[in-house]
């Protein structure tokens, strides 16, 4: 087990609303990553945060947003849901550079279901 | 960008026997290939990474071969136990700015005992 967690477990929302995700990452860890995992896909890249700003977008639309607070934990928002954000939502911590600086660990994720 | 195929999609072996994965890369410039293996319900959990500077890497019953010329990579899992059974993902690093990874689709590995 690694020590990055995240809540809630799980989460129903409705088509439209806005939801939130919270992710603390591994002690000494000041980088988290978010990714989205839809069924039976591998996890796709959201944002990352390093030191509480964005370092490095994937192909989200802007309604995914994020946050990073100074204790390095952070928060992942999407507005506006659709039915397509129903997934496994994901976050990992790393420490950027030197030789163990590219290992992501990841935490057991969010269930999110949109009706 | 970035683009990773993984296969087979589904691997079905004996308790004992060996399994092989092989996913493919296509930017010459990643660097970093990790494996994960996610069981139901829970979060990936790395088992094995190789750099571009490495050709293999070995831990216990686990090994990876990276062919940089190739743009190929795979995990080797022998002596098979029913606790292997989960989903297996590669992934590649490309050399960017900011450490996100390109994930494959995943392989469902099942060890029949």
């Amino acid at each position: 087990e690694t020590g990055v967690t995240q809540s809630p477990t799980h989460l129903i929302k409705t088509r439209g609303q806005q939801v939130t995700l919270r992710c603390s990452s591994q002690s000494g860890h000041n980088t988290v990553s978010w990714y989205q995992q839809a069924l039976g896909q591998g996890p796709q890249f959201i944002f990352q945060y390093y030191r509480e700003e964005e370092n490095g977008r994937g192909n989200f639309p802007p309604r995914f947003s994020g946050l990073q607070f100074p204790n390095y934990s952070s928060e992942l928002n999407v507005n506006a849901l659709e039915l397509d954000d129903s997934a496994l939502y994901l976050c990992a911590s790393s420490i950027p550079g030197g030789y163990t600086g590219d290992t992501q660990y990841f935490g057991p994720g969010t269930r999110l279901t949109v009706l | 960008g970035e683009n990773v195929e993984q296969h087979p999609s589904t691997l079905s072996v004996q308790e004992g026997d060996s399994a092989v994965i092989k996913c493919t890369y296509s930017d010459s410039a990643s660097n970093y290939f990790p494996w994960y293996k996610q069981e139901l319900g829970k979060g990936p959990q790395l088992i094995i990474d190789i750099r571009s500077n490495v050709g293999e890497k070995k831990d216990q019953r686990i090994a990876v071969t990276l062919n940089k010329t190739a743009k190929h990579f795979s995990l080797h899992i022998t002596e098979t136990q029913p606790e292997d059974s989960a989903v297996y993902f590669c992934a590649a690093r490309p050399d960017n700015y900011g450490q996100n990874f390109v994930f494959g689709p995943g392989t469902r590995l099942s060890v029949l005992p």
